[in-house]
């Protein structure tokens, strides 16, 4: 079974520092790793995505994020922090990724809070 | 882009009366689209998937008979909240994956908010 774990429930940073959202997994396979944005009455918005490619990831609105295996996590991160990054924030794991049977699984959500 | 749509994107109900809220995929076909719910402060929840020409796959936990979900056709998927109560109020969102991409790239709806009194 595949689970994911995000270490802060909310974050809080000033504009202009750096922003580390954490998430940790659990999978059995190899798996498919995301981040996804939930703004305020607006749908999920894909931030980035890991597949076993790239070990560090590029996604947009300048975010990043690193899989590391040997400390299972994925976290994202941000150097400069912008008002507009103020939202809900999800990491997900796929299971059977690339197939036509994958599932989701969605960390329990970091809200960030960006202060002026 | 892809883009999926959700209609309506809420909607308040009494008590005991059936609510359906359809997701469609507006530039591509879907013969699988999921179904979550996310209740306040908490994360999305699978709660089925819909395969067109087929029975829908629930979650663990999730009645069948409450939730009827129908994949009409290859764009066009409706989940209905039959005999709706109070606890069933939540925020209901559900994807798409484009075809030929495997199905953990998914697309989402913007999410239906609904209110039973």
């Amino acid at each position: 079974a595949q689970s994911v774990t995000q270490l802060d429930s909310h974050v809080s940073v000033s504009e202009g520092t750096p922003v580390l959202l954490r998430c940790n997994y659990s999978s059995s396979y190899s798996p498919s790793l995301f981040w996804y944005v939930q703004h305020p009455n607006k749908g999920l918005q894909l931030l980035l995505k890991y597949t076993s490619a790239a070990t560090l990831v590029k996604g947009i609105n300048g975010f990043e994020a690193e899989f590391k295996k040997s400390e299972t996590s994925f976290h994202l991160t941000k150097p400069s922090a912008h008002m507009s990054d103020a939202a809900e924030y999800f990491c997900v794991v796929s299971d059977f990724p690339g197939t036509s049977y994958g599932k989701l699984t969605f960390g329990q959500g970091t809200i960030l809070t960006v202060h002026p | 882009g892809a883009v999926v749509s959700q209609h309506p994107s809420w909607v308040i109900c009494k008590s005991g009366t059936s609510v359906k809220i359809e997701c469609r995929s507006l530039d591509f076909q879907a013969t699988t689209m999921f179904w979550y719910r996310q209740f306040p402060k908490q994360s999305l929840m699978l709660m089925a998937t819909s395969n067109e020409g087929s029975k829908a796959t629930y979650e663990q936990g999730v009645e069948k008979d409450k939730f009827l979900i129908n994949h009409a056709s290859l764009t066009l998927s409706t989940l209905t909240v039959t005999s709706a109560h109070p606890e069933d109020s939540s925020f209901y969102i559900c994807s798409a994956p484009p075809p030929g991409l495997g199905t953990d790239t998914q697309y989402f709806g913007p999410g239906t908010r609904l209110t039973v009194l």
